[in-house]
């Protein structure tokens, strides 16, 4: 059964801190998303990292892809409060008929000042 | 371009009563996800259906819960004589053809169901 863990499930940074959320998967994927939910919100799409090596940035986010550790991070470079959300990892690609996403359990960023 | 759009917004419902769900996908889209969010937790898949078809429900329970893409209209949820632990936020997600080398799913505003 693929299993998508992140680390840590809680995070707590000052403003101008940097910080890497990790993203661990047990099982071969083609593909693996990031995304941003606020409180009580939709998902937001952040990244999409389609190959081994791929590396995205926007803003003071950064994403990267190793499928051979089978591990993305996401960097956060000089926090600012407006980063505080959840931010959830999911892959797919892993059966040729669906393309379900399997997410991780979540990580929780809170940035004060 | 409308996004994916989902109602209702909020849905109360008391234990033993019916919830239906609805999802209309993004134009162009003909794939669509269902997906549970309970409190505190991430997303689980629950289901995927293209236009009249079910492709894979293995994340549906086996009873009280179903899922229909008719050729019109949109996608329906429904949870049948719910329970205070379906209280959750049900998320549907719309996607293109696999071929067409777009993969992204879109999520919709979700729909939060409360059983009291």
């Amino acid at each position: 059964e693929l299993k998508v863990e992140q680390n840590p499930l809680f995070l707590s940074m000052q403003e101008g801190k940097n910080y890497t959320i990790y993203c661990n998967y047990s099982t071969t994927s083609d593909r693996l998303y990031w995304y941003r939910q606020d409180p009580g919100k939709s998902l937001e799409s952040l990244f999409v990292l389609l190959s081994n090596g791929a590396v995205k940035q926007e803003g003071r986010l950064m994403a990267s892809l190793d499928t051979k550790a089978r591990l993305s991070t996401l960097h956060i470079t000089a926090a600012v409060h407006d980063l505080s959300a959840t931010y959830f990892c999911a892959v797919d690609g892993i059966s040729s008929n669906t393309d379900k996403l399997i997410f991780g359990t979540g990580t929780r960023l809170q940035v004060f000042p | 371009n409308a996004g994916v759009m989902q109602n209702p917004r909020h849905l109360v419902r008391r234990r033993g009563q019916e919830a239906r769900l609805r999802c209309s996908p993004m134009k162009g889209h003909s794939h669509v996800y269902w997906y549970r969010q309970l409190p505190e937790e991430g997303l689980k898949f629950m289901v995927y259906l293209q236009k009249e078809n079910i492709i894979d429900e293995s994340g549906m329970p086996k009873e009280r819960f179903s899922a229909e893409f008719p050729k019109e209209g949109p996608s329906i949820l429904r949870i049948q004589q719910v329970v205070r632990g379906d209280s959750a936020a049900y998320f549907c997600a719309s996607s293109h053809f696999r071929t067409s080398g777009s993969y992204e799913q879109y999520f919709g505003p979700g729909t939060r169901l409360t059983v009291t």
